[in-house]
């Protein structure tokens, strides 16, 4: 299965700062997946970032407070803007080799706003 | 909305028992399921599948069982060891579409020495 890594693996922000995430796939995938996890919580699908288009937001995450990057096959970055302590959550990139294969995670970047 | 959802949310369990995770789904037209296991610090991790048009599949100390006429899921742990500790997930979607996985709440496994 492919390697996911993702950078930074934790932070700590200032409110009304900014952070971009980086997730780099070791091989080429068809689709990439952002998900959040609140302390304790399951998994919650924030948008689905294809290459070559615009990412696909699920309902209650807009773009502009996640806008999301999908330059190539094996890249895409997540910005959280304008944060505030409700952002305080892991961030968790996921990735789909092809429609038959099961989705990979990477390990995540833990992230609390002050 | 469709949903999934699990039964229990803390399970403990004596080492070297056999555990079981139990998982209620609603969506019928689900025909893909997954089992993940998340260990502290860490992103979920692929345990097993099992496509809809199966009943059991079984891997190493682990199995899931279906049962589409109650939508209901499980994962049976054989031989439960302390790395078993951790939070248990199953989602859904279909298996040949390119829709994102939809999880449950998590069960978290706690495994006494």
């Amino acid at each position: 299965s492919a390697v996911i890594s993702q950078k930074p693996s934790r932070d700590i922000c200032q409110r009304g700062t900014s952070l971009t995430i980086q997730c780099q796939v070791d091989s080429q995938v068809t689709m990439m997946f952002w998900y959040r996890q609140q302390p304790g919580q399951s998994l919650t699908l924030i948008a689905t970032a294809n290459q070559g288009s615009e990412a696909t937001y699920e309902s209650g995450f807009v773009i502009d407070k996640f806008p999301i990057s999908r330059p190539n096959l094996t890249f895409s970055t997540l910005t959280v803007s304008n944060m505030s302590p409700e952002d305080s959550s892991i961030y968790l990139c996921s990735v789909k080799e092809g429609g038959n294969q099961p989705q990979h995670f990477g390990d995540g970047t833990r992230l609390s706003i002050l | 909305g469709e949903s999934v959802g699990l039964h229990l949310p803390t399970l403990s369990v004596q080492e070297g028992d056999n555990s079981i995770i139990n998982c209620a789904y609603s969506n019928s037209a689900s025909d893909y399921f997954i089992w993940y296991k998340q260990e502290s610090g860490k992103g979920p991790q692929f345990i097993i599948d099992i496509r809809s048009n199966m009943d059991k599949r079984q891997g190493q100390r682990v199995t899931v069982l279906l049962n589409k006429t109650v939508k209901h899921l499980s994962l049976q742990i054989a031989a439960t060891q302390p790395g078993d500790s951790a939070v248990y997930f199953c989602a859904e979607n279909s298996y040949s579409g390119n829709t994102p996985l939809v999880f449950g709440k998590g069960t978290r496994l706690s495994v006494i020495a």
